[in-house]
């Protein structure tokens, strides 16, 4: 079974300028999230899909982040502008489907973002 | 709101001995459940061990135990016979469950260990 992919692996940009990322969770998992890992801490929510449903995204700088998920499948984060605190891994979970704690977060390999 | 802490930032132990990893939490929820999640150099998070809070059975997993104390709202994970392949950061992380309708609840991780297995 493949498992969650995300690309591109690293990035490296200019404060003030654009950048997107993409997931493509395990087939068949209806959620999807987005989490930042900046250097020395754990991971933080940004936004949770439910099928093309935004369940969740009270982390995320409106101003700046947008994401979505047209088809129920694959996912895009964008990043406009970005600043130099935006330096982070995005990783990109997937799980089965809703209705509790039961299921598994699979996560991706994750895009690591320097921002100069 | 969550909060979950891992006092330990780097810990090494020899090979083949056995270690453990300290987590405390922070919540005013009676059901919740915790994780131990690895994160290898190469990045990709993997599922090491999980607890359900009503249970009071310590989780395990081949090498892998728990020690869930809930009045204390601690969540200390054991690797027993450590392997060089244990050498990862590791999280704890919680997860309150939401409504049914509502998918998966988000996961509050901590700011990790680092562990180091010596050859």
């Amino acid at each position: 079974e493949a498992g969650v992919a995300q690309s591109p692996r690293y990035k490296i940009i200019e404060k003030r300028q654009s950048v997107a990322f993409w997931c493509n969770p395990i087939s068949g998992h209806a959620t999807l999230y987005w989490y930042q890992q900046i250097l020395g801490q754990g991971p933080k929510l940004l936004i949770q899909f439910q099928n093309n449903g935004v369940v969740d995204d009270s982390q995320l700088p409106k101003d700046r982040f947008s994401a979505e998920r047209l088809k129920g499948v694959d996912s895009t984060l964008k990043i406009q502008p970005a600043k130099l605190e935006d330096s982070a891994v995005y990783l990109c979970a997937s799980s089965l489907e809703g209705g509790g704690a039961q299921e598994t977060q699979y996560f991706g390999p994750g895009t690591r973002l320097l921002v100069l | 709101a969550q909060t979950v802490t891992q006092s330990q930032p780097e810990m090494s132990v020899q090979e083949a001995e056995t270690v453990t990893l300290s987590c405390t939490y922070d919540t005013s929820e009676n059901n919740y459940y915790l994780f131990w999640y690895k994160q290898p150099p190469s990045r990709q998070m993997i599922l090491v061990i999980r607890q359900e809070a009503y249970k009071q059975q310590n989780a395990t997993e081949n090498r892998f135990s728990v020690n869930f104390q809930k009045a204390a709202k601690s969540f200390s994970l054991k690797i027993s016979d450590s392997q060089l392949g244990d050498t990862a950061m590791y999280f704890c992380a919680f997860m309150k469950p939401s409504s049914p309708t509502f998918g998966n609840e988000k996961l509050t991780f901590g700011t990790g260990t680092r562990l180091t297995i010596i050859p």
